[in-house]
């Protein structure tokens, strides 16, 4: 099956600081998801971005969906401890696949 | 109001027993999933519904059986638990997009 290829699996960050992880896949998506998920809790949607070369923001965060749709990036700005958690990037490969492909997440740690 | 909500969220269980999860939603969605999160974080879909019907069914064993009574609940179970079946479920729900809402997960330990 597909698989995505999730960089870094963890990393460790002062506040304040810029981060950025990227997910990258030997296969095309038509669409690129980005999740994250508060210990304890369910995967929340971050972004979702739909075109090729398309860049997304929603606050702090900005992602791009790759132009050859097979990669993604997830850049968070200014870090705050509430940043903490597991962020998951997703591709889903058609309209009107069910079937979502998830990376194996990267886990941010913001030290105060 | 919770959107996608799943019980029990807590379920300890020894090794041979069958025992059920329940999720339902309310976001009027048409879909619906489970997910099986390993002790290493990784994300795997298990089955998918849509208005009832079954649409994905990955490799997973048939003691894993889901039944979708109507397109607002997707509930499931296993039977004969192992100890490898421990794990935290997620129940999921979306429009016909990658766009999921997950409910808050049922941590599953067998003993």
């Amino acid at each position: 099956g597909q698989q995505l290829n999730q960089s870094p699996q963890s990393m460790f960050i002062q506040e304040g600081e810029d981060v950025s992880m990227n997910c990258t896949s030997s296969s095309i998506f038509n669409t690129w998801l980005w999740y994250k998920q508060d210990p304890g809790e369910g995967p929340v949607l971050l972004i979702a971005l739909y075109k090729a070369g398309e860049l997304t923001s929603n606050g702090r965060l900005t992602a791009q969906f790759g132009i050859t749709r097979k990669d993604s990036f997830l850049n968070i700005s200014a870090s705050i401890p509430s940043d903490v958690g597991i962020y998951f990037c997703a591709g889903q490969s058609g309209a009107g696949s069910y079937q979502l492909t998830f990376g194996k997440g990267t886990k941010l740690s913001v030290i105060p | 109001d919770t959107a996608v909500s799943q019980t029990p969220k807590y379920l300890v269980t020894q090794m041979g027993n069958d025992k059920s999860i329940k999720c339902e939603q309310n976001l009027g969605h048409d879909t619906m999933y489970w997910y099986k999160q390993d002790s290493k974080k990784f994300l795997k879909i298990m089955f998918s519904y849509n208005n009832k019907e079954l649409i994905i069914n990955e490799t997973v064993p048939n003691r894993f059986s889901p039944k979708s009574p109507d397109k607002a609940h997707l509930n499931l179970h296993i039977n004969s638990l192992e100890l490898g079946d421990s794990a935290v479920y997620f129940c999921a729900s979306s429009f016909n997009t990658g766009e999921l809402f997950f409910g808050e997960g049922s941590r599953l330990t067998v003993l």
